[in-house]
């Protein structure tokens, strides 16, 4: 079955640190452009991070640059998202996301997302 | 930043009838638009990519237009498992922004 499966949310204090994964399965994951984007409660959705299909090159948001860093392990299947220094805003349900073949940054597959609450 | 802009926020149609959403760009993003809907506790659902392709699996009842600044989307006789949110998004330029959402409600 094509599916993504986001883990690794949870509660953490601000100024702490998470990793999330996201399994891959079904489908060559070398072969695409992944992304995590975000959805604060009740709110609209925000791209957050992308990696291209070798992870040689990256893009973020300002609004997390510098303190998240995604990355991918094409061996293993799972793309990561190492999210530092967390603060009130950065509380969100997180989805992996793969890019359309020919338009990297166009979603066609999401996982189920992973929450992220920040909060002392 | 490429603001996208939707409209309305909130559109009440009854079934069967035909809804029209607007999504406007602060500059141009060429074809580089696509269209998600999302319902409570899901993940989005691509719809449309380029604008206008419709995605695997999406009814014909449903069709994406426009190209640089204006686009639409448009479902032609609503069902009622239509009745979600959505948001346009354009892959055009780093970073890649989304609308803020159009909420379709059952009038």
């Amino acid at each position: 079955e094509v599916q993504l499966v986001d883990s690794g949310g949870g509660l953490v204090p601000p100024g702490g640190s998470l990793r999330l994964s996201c399994a891959v399965s079904g489908f060559r994951f070398s072969s695409y452009a992944m992304s995590w984007v975000r959805q604060a409660p009740g709110k609209g959705l925000e791209w957050v991070s992308g990696i291209s299909t070798s992870g040689g090159s990256t893009y973020s948001a300002d609004s997390v640059k510098g303190r998240f860093t995604i990355s991918r392990d094409n061996s293993r299947n799972v793309l990561y998202l190492q999210m530092n220094n967390l603060r009130a805003d950065d509380t969100a349900a997180y989805y992996c996301a793969r890019g359309l073949r020919g338009h990297n940054f166009a979603f066609d597959l999401w996982g189920q997302g992973t929450l992220v609450t920040v909060s002392s | 930043e490429i603001v996208m802009t939707q409209s309305p926020a909130t559109l009440s149609v009854s079934p069967g009838e035909r809804a029209t959403l607007s999504c406007r760009a602060s500059q141009s993003v060429s074809s580089n638009l696509v269209w998600y809907q999302q319902k409570p506790g899901q993940a989005p659902r691509l719809l449309f990519y380029g604008a206008s392709s419709r995605a695997t699996g999406i009814p014909a009842r449903f069709s994406g237009s426009g190209s640089g600044t204006e686009f639409t989307l448009t479902i032609s006789s609503l069902q009622s498992e239509d009745f979600a949110d959505y948001y346009c998004q354009q892959y055009n330029n780093w970073p890649y922004t989304f609308g803020q959402g159009t909420k379709l409600e059952i009038k």
